[in-house]
């Protein structure tokens, strides 16, 4: 069975920096593109990041761009977003989620649980 | 950058047809995908690419894909599904996932 652990959230002050990480099984981790997707609270989705399958390529939205780090061990099937120079808008539930194969273009076949952030001081 | 546009709400009475509209320049040469959230829940995988079904999805679910306008279909609707409802699409040009920003389904 496919399963995506997400853990690490927690309160952080403005400017300060988080870890979060996304711990897979059941499948071949390393095989697949990974994403991390935000939602603030009563919002709608918000895609934050990708990653390929041997963390050579990544994207992110430009709301995070040069704050956020994705990355991923696939010898611990885990995936991770680094979060540095937070802000209030940052504040959400982020889920990491799965490409259906090796590509930004496939849909998002399984989710973590998410985990919140809330960055206040 | 491309946007998606949902209604934020639609309301149908238990047994009739829900059609859920999610609008996007030209969006039929894009590969639509429609996700289902439940209060406190993840979002799941409901449609893919435009029309298909993940297993486990009951056939009520259908989704098309014309114009500037995808449509997600949910036919005899039931209670269970009240849900928040989810476009998204792949903009080749960005190489970002957009979402809409999502429609909730009532069902009276």
């Amino acid at each position: 069975e496919v399963q995506l652990v997400d853990s690490g959230g927690g309160l952080v002050h403005p400017g300060g920096s988080l870890r979060i990480s996304c711990a897979a099984s059941g499948f071949t981790f390393s095989t697949y593109w990974m994403h991390w997707v935000r939602q603030a609270p009563g919002k709608g989705l918000v895609w934050v990041s990708r990653i390929d399958s041997d963390g050579g390529s990544t994207n992110y939205a430009d709301s995070v761009r040069g704050r956020f780090t994705i990355s991923r061990d696939n010898a611990k099937k885990t995936l991770y977003l680094q979060m540095d120079s937070l802000r209030a808008e940052d504040t959400a539930v982020y889920y990491c989620a799965r490409s259906m194969a090796d590509s930004a273009m496939f849909p998002f076949d399984h989710w973590g649980q998410g985990v919140l952030v809330t960055v206040s001081s | 950058s491309y946007v998606l546009t949902q209604p934020p709400s639609v309301s149908v009475a238990p047994g009739k047809t829900a059609r859920l509209t999610c609008e996007g320049n030209n969006i039929v040469f894009k590969s639509v995908h429609w996700y289902q959230q439940k209060p406190g829940q993840a979002p799941g995988l409901v449609i893919y690419y435009d029309n298909d079904r993940p297993s486990g999805i009951p056939e009520r679910f259908s989704g098309s894909n014309s114009g500037n306008t995808a449509t997600l279909t949910v036919a005899r609707v039931e209670a269970g599904d009240e849900a928040d409802y989810y476009c998204q699409v792949w903009d080749s040009s960005s190489d970002h996932v957009v979402f809409g920003g999502g429609t909730k389904l009532t069902v009276l």
